[in-house]
């Protein structure tokens, strides 16, 4: 079935230290997308990708990078310059703009600094 | 000016009753997509329904139905016979054709208790 996949579901990272979210979608989606979600909170947009070795700032994009060298993959890695990086960090992938409905979630990874 | 706005926090309701929870949007572009997710504690993002701004007909999906009013921006779900598996959290989303990236922009969500 196809779907996406984040890994891990949950992470521990020590203060200071940079730490990499996995995120790969078996769908041949060509848009991904990073979210990040506090407690109580709703979505807000990290980074976007619409394409292959292109991708755009979202609205909270600092303290984060991201890569897209593959269509499958859109990997996350939060820096020790993100001052509050303990959060949930939701990844999603559409085909396009033709079909606004086409939007889909993977699980999701918990991550704490400790 | 918030893209989506849900005004309710949190929300009771008796098990087997209906209710509402709201959603009123702001958008310029004539063709976008109104979602409806629910978040359990696991934190997984559940697809409920879909509401294109051109279907004619309010979106329903088994016990969800979208109360859609364009001309007001409004996009209220409607969740009949509660039980107790729907607490939760709720969100609404928008999705827009002319929005670069066209990523889904959420609201603050509901979280909605059924009480049995």
């Amino acid at each position: 079935d196809g779907g996406i996949t984040q890994s891990p579901k949950y992470l521990f990272r020590k203060e200071g230290q940079n730490v990499t979210l996995s995120c790969e979608q078996n769908l041949n989606h060509d848009a991904m997308y990073w979210y990040r979600q506090d407690p109580g909170q709703g979505l807000r947009l990290i980074y976007y990708s619409q394409i292959v070795n292109d991708f755009q700032k979202g609205d909270i994009a600092e303290g984060y990078s991201v890569s897209r060298e593959k269509k499958e993959s859109f990997p996350l890695t939060v820096t020790s310059a993100q001052k509050n990086p303990t959060a949930f960090y939701l990844c999603a992938s559409s085909s396009g703009s033709a079909n606004l409905r086409d939007y889909t979630f993977g699980s999701g990874t918990r991550l704490t600094v400790v | 000016a918030q893209k989506i706005t849900q005004t309710q926090p949190g929300m009771f309701v008796q098990e087997k009753e209906a209710v509402t929870l709201d959603c009123t949007y702001d958008t310029s572009d004539p063709s976008y997509g109104l979602f409806w997710y629910k978040q359990p504690s696991s934190g997984e993002m559940i697809f409920l329904i879909y509401q294109g701004s051109y279907d004619q007909q309010n979106a329903t999906e088994g016990r969800y139905s979208l109360n859609f009013q364009k001309a007001r921006k409004s996009a209220n779900l409607v969740i009949s016979a509660s039980q107790l598996g729907d607490s939760a959290m709720y969100f609404c989303a928008m999705r827009e054709v002319n929005n670069a990236g066209n990523m889904l922009t959420f609201g603050g969500g509901t979280r909605l208790m059924v009480k049995p």
